[in-house]
């Protein structure tokens, strides 16, 4: 298995909703990512997990939680999310920081 | 936060017309660069990664250089065909994390 599975692939909440994205991999990488993408903006990461422990978080607001429950699983969870954070979220692995490999995305609308 | 820069934004081309783009980023610290194919409702697709100065990679009629001391990666097509329509993305590698281009959005006309 050679991918990278995320889950919702599109997602609708509202601001007083709890969701969870999750991803998935099965190819033995240690590191784990998320990013998150607005149209026409490059991705920007907002979390690193190397070896389930989070390395880096890039001053995301805490309305956003990641979680790392093994190395294969990685899940990001939304409460009170804003209107400005509707976006593709992209989640990625490697094998300590080479060779990436990108799931497809979620597309998270907030309203 | 690393400043990568790519040119053109975007690129229309005729199918069979060969085209090129180009990234630019600090050369301090470099470590490796990263080239990929996104086309929308898909994953990133690695096209190719480049850590020596003057290394120069080929996957068919797609092929990349890339020059560490000045800081800048060139991507070319050959002979470009309608399903090279994407998202072209460079993503210096630096402190463990890819920091992405804005990208360049090539649309090839049959």
């Amino acid at each position: 298995d050679t991918e990278v599975t995320q889950t919702p692939k599109h997602l609708v909440m509202g601001m007083t909703n709890k969701k969870s994205l999750k991803c998935e991999q099965h190819m033995g990488h240690r590191a784990m990512y998320w990013y998150k993408q607005k149209a026409k903006k490059p991705p920007e990461l907002m979390f690193v997990y190397s070896y389930e422990k989070l390395s880096i978080n890039e001053s995301v607001p805490s309305r956003f939680s990641p979680e790392c429950p093994n190395s294969s699983l990685l899940n990001l969870h939304l409460h009170a999310l804003q209107p400005e954070d509707s976006a593709l979220y992209l989640c990625a692995s490697s094998q300590l920081g080479y060779g990436y490999t990108f799931g497809s995305g979620t597309r998270l609308t907030v309203v | 936060i690393l400043n990568v820069e790519q040119s053109p934004q975007s690129l229309h081309v005729q199918e069979g017309d060969s085209t090129n783009f180009t990234c630019s980023f600090p050369s301090s610290n470099f470590y490796a660069l990263h080239w990929y194919r996104w086309e929308t409702a898909k994953s990133p697709e690695a096209l190719f990664v480049m850590t020596l100065n003057g290394d120069e990679k080929k996957k068919g009629r797609i092929s990349a250089t890339l020059n560490t001391k000045e800081g800048y990666s060139y991507l070319y097509i050959k002979g470009s065909q309608p399903e090279d329509s994407a998202t072209y993305l460079c993503a210096p590698h630096w402190a463990n994390n890819l920091f992405f281009g804005t990208g360049t959005r090539l649309t090839v006309i049959p």
